[in-house]
């Protein structure tokens, strides 16, 4: 099983600052077959990035993924007010398709 | 329009058992595999695993093989979660979700379902 951990635990930024998000696999994920999801609270997570660097339908620019391999980065360029949630990274390169831990981006 | 929408809040009691549902609409439910995930309260997300509607092919993570069981009824677009006996440490939110390809990750989700688990 592929362990994914995820850093920091917390981030705490202020409102258009960058944020950088790491995912570091215990393994090669094979074919960077790598996921980001964002989950406000009462929320089920949305999915963001996926194939390490493509965005999903709808999801705005200054989201992006980049990475291979065993360590993966999300980035926010500048952080909006609505972008303050808790962010997962997936692996589904190898069954079971793991969860990281997650990353909690609060507001400085 | 994709959806998928999941039964109501549960709360059982310890040793119970249970059955969760998960309907798809807007797709053709037999080709899309259809998982389910647990978060714990206050806690992560875990990938439980996945069944395929078309032939109920099923993938369990070695972590939840034997404690529950995945099931679909095609003919209403319906997926399942069950648990022939319940613990206090099944209290968690379940979400059924669908990956637009397998493998793949997951694009359409449910609402969630919350089942507590209290005597």
């Amino acid at each position: 099983e592929i362990v994914l951990t995820q850093s920091p635990g917390t981030l705490s930024l202020s409102p258009g600052a960058r944020a950088t998000l790491s995912c570091r696999a215990s393994q090669s994920v094979t074919s960077n077959y790598l996921a980001w999801y964002q989950q406000k609270p009462g929320q089920a997570p949305r999915l963001l990035i996926y194939g390490a660097s493509r965005r999903a339908t709808g999801i705005p620019d200054r989201f992006s993924g980049s990475g291979s391999g065993t360590d993966f980065t999300l980035t926010i360029s500048r952080v909006e007010p609505e972008d303050f949630a808790v962010y997962y990274c997936q692996q589904y390169g190898s069954s079971p398709y793991t969860f990281g831990q997650g990353t909690r981006l609060e507001i400085k | 329009e994709v959806q998928l929408v999941q039964s109501g809040a549960e709360v059982k009691k310890p040793g119970e058992s249970l059955t969760i549902s998960c309907k798809g609409s807007g797709y053709n439910f037999a080709t899309y595999w259809i998982g389910w995930v647990r978060q714990m309260p206050g806690k992560g997300l875990e990938w439980m695993g996945i069944i395929h509607p078309g032939d109920s092919d099923t993938r369990y993570s070695p972590s939840f093989q034997g404690q529950v069981t995945f099931s679909v009824d095609k003919s209403i677009s319906t997926a399942y979660l069950q648990w022939s006996s319940l613990k206090a440490s099944d209290t968690a939110m379940y979400y059924c979700a669908r990956p637009f390809g397998f493998p793949g990750p997951f694009n359409y989700w449910g609402q969630g379902t919350l089942v507590t688990v209290s005597s």
